[in-house]
């Protein structure tokens, strides 16, 4: 099975700082035969599902702000939100679709400093 | 807009079977893929597994000896059953659909079920 695993589990940030997490698959989740990378990020704030935010590793859903941007191939990944707002205090998850069973991270909690 | 609700009771016996409905709305749940999630308080997302909607399945090893996922094309929904249930079964249940690949898009706004006597 497919681990993933994300740094750190927690961050503050001042408001218009740039938050960065970190994503690490337990293999690689770049599937070879169409190049992409078949890892997502959601965002889930407190009493909501989560919301996608990002697939195919940097491919932004229609509605979510530029600030937000995924990066990364096989087996490391990053997302970063350029300037923090105060609406993007929330948990944020990695999520690896490569294969089955599907993985999370364990989710890295984005707070204001 | 497609539109998922869970539904069922929220509070299971141990040992009993938890049983939750998803019913989906404003779209067909024919083509499609559909998971079920958990998430136990104040812990990560799990996934349990999910059903396509001629009926195959499958289903993450941690669990797979209680769950079943079953769907019901004519009433658009799917259900899962969780069976002998313990305490560490507690958590907030969500239903979602598959897009593109296999990222969740669309998602319930989740059920919480408590194991308890």
């Amino acid at each position: 099975d497919i681990v993933m695993t994300q740094s750190p589990d927690s961050l503050a940030v001042s408001l218009g700082e740039r938050a960065t997490i970190n994503c690490k698959s337990s293999q690689s989740v770049l599937y070879s035969s169409n190049n992409k990378n078949y890892l997502a990020w959601y965002q889930q704030k407190p009493g909501q599902p989560p919301k996608l935010l990002i697939s195919w590793a940097s491919t932004r859903e229609s509605g979510v702000p530029d600030r937000f941007s995924g990066s990364g191939s096989g087996t490391d990944f990053t997302l970063t939100i350029s300037s923090l707002q105060a609406e993007d205090v929330a948990v944020y998850y990695c999520q690896q679709y490569y294969d089955t069973p599907r993985a999370f991270g364990q989710g890295t909690k984005v707070e204001i400093k | 807009q497609v539109q998922l609700q869970e539904s069922g009771p929220g509070l299971v016996k141990p040992s009993e079977t938890l049983s939750l409905i998803c019913t989906v709305s404003g779209g067909s749940i024919s083509s499609y893929y559909w998971s079920w999630f958990r998430q136990p308080p104040g812990k990560a997302l799990e996934w349990i597994g999910y059903i396509y909607y001629s009926g195959s399945t499958t289903y993450t090893p941690f669990l797979k000896s209680r769950v079943t996922i079953s769907v019901d094309t004519s009433k658009n929904e799917f259900s899962l059953k969780l069976s002998s249930v313990t305490a560490a079964d507690t958590a907030v249940y969500y239903c979602a659909r598959h897009d593109a690949g296999g990222v969740f898009r669309y998602w319930g706004q989740g059920t919480l079920v408590t194991v308890s006597s």
